[in-house]
């Protein structure tokens, strides 16, 4: 049963303090997404990725986050210093190129800074 | 610019009474997909339907249909024999920009009393 996974699940961190979240895509899938949720902004894409490559990171602070995909196994998003307006939870989604669009996602990661 | 909106908050229904949650978008391309998905307390996001733009024939998966008017610009899920695991969040997903990013509505909760 193919699925994307997320780790960790939750997150409690202190204001300042370095945040990895990490995201296996379904094996085959080649592209990955990045999602904020908060009750405030429902769900925001933060960063895109195909084939590894960063195709659009528009909706991520640029000065705080940063997204990467070290192999295509692995994509990770790290905040660095966290504050409390991060609190939210993160999911990360993969697809392939076909016509369906479809995404599927992972159970994401409830992160809270302190 | 490409807009998902769902005016309803909110929705109830009664165990085994069928319900339907509305959603309109907006766009100027002719071929796409539209996508609603759940979000039950687990925070899963799962498909639940897709519709293809170029069909004329409305999805059905089951208890889940849409009723998709394409020149209205409209995408409403009807949910029949509601069962209580059908309460959720339930959001609405149109892909924009291509490169399968979608965007969501700010979604619908829905109820289901016993």
């Amino acid at each position: 049963d193919a699925r994307v996974t997320q780790t960790p699940r939750h997150k409690v961190t202190e204001m300042g303090q370095e945040v990895t979240m990490r995201c296996q895509p379904i094996l085959g899938h080649n592209t990955v997404f990045w999602y904020r949720q908060t009750m405030m902004q429902g769900l925001e894409l933060l960063a895109y990725f195909r084939n590894r490559a960063p195709l659009d990171d528009s909706g991520m602070p640029k000065d705080r986050f940063s997204a990467e995909m070290p192999d295509a196994t692995l994509a990770t998003l790290k905040i660095q210093p966290s504050e409390p307006r991060d609190s939210a939870v993160y999911f990360c989604a993969s697809g392939t190129e076909s016509s369906y669009n479809e995404q599927f996602f992972g159970p994401g990661t409830r992160l809270t800074v302190l | 610019a490409q807009t998902v909106t769902q005016s309803q908050p909110e929705m109830s229904v009664q165990e085994a009474e069928t319900v339907t949650l509305s959603c309109t978008y907006d766009t100027s391309e002719s071929d796409y997909y539209l996508f609603w998905y759940k979000q039950p307390p687990s925070r899963q996001m799962i498909l639940v339907i897709r519709q293809e733009a170029y069909k004329q024939q409305n999805a059905t998966e089951n208890r889940f249909s849409v009723n998709f008017q394409k020149a209205a610009k409209s995408f409403s899920l009807k949910i029949s024999d509601s069962q209580l695991g059908d309460a959720a969040m339930y959001f609405c997903a149109f892909p924009s920009g291509g490169y399968n990013k979608l965007i969501f509505g700010a979604g619908t909760r829905l109820a289901v009393h016993p």
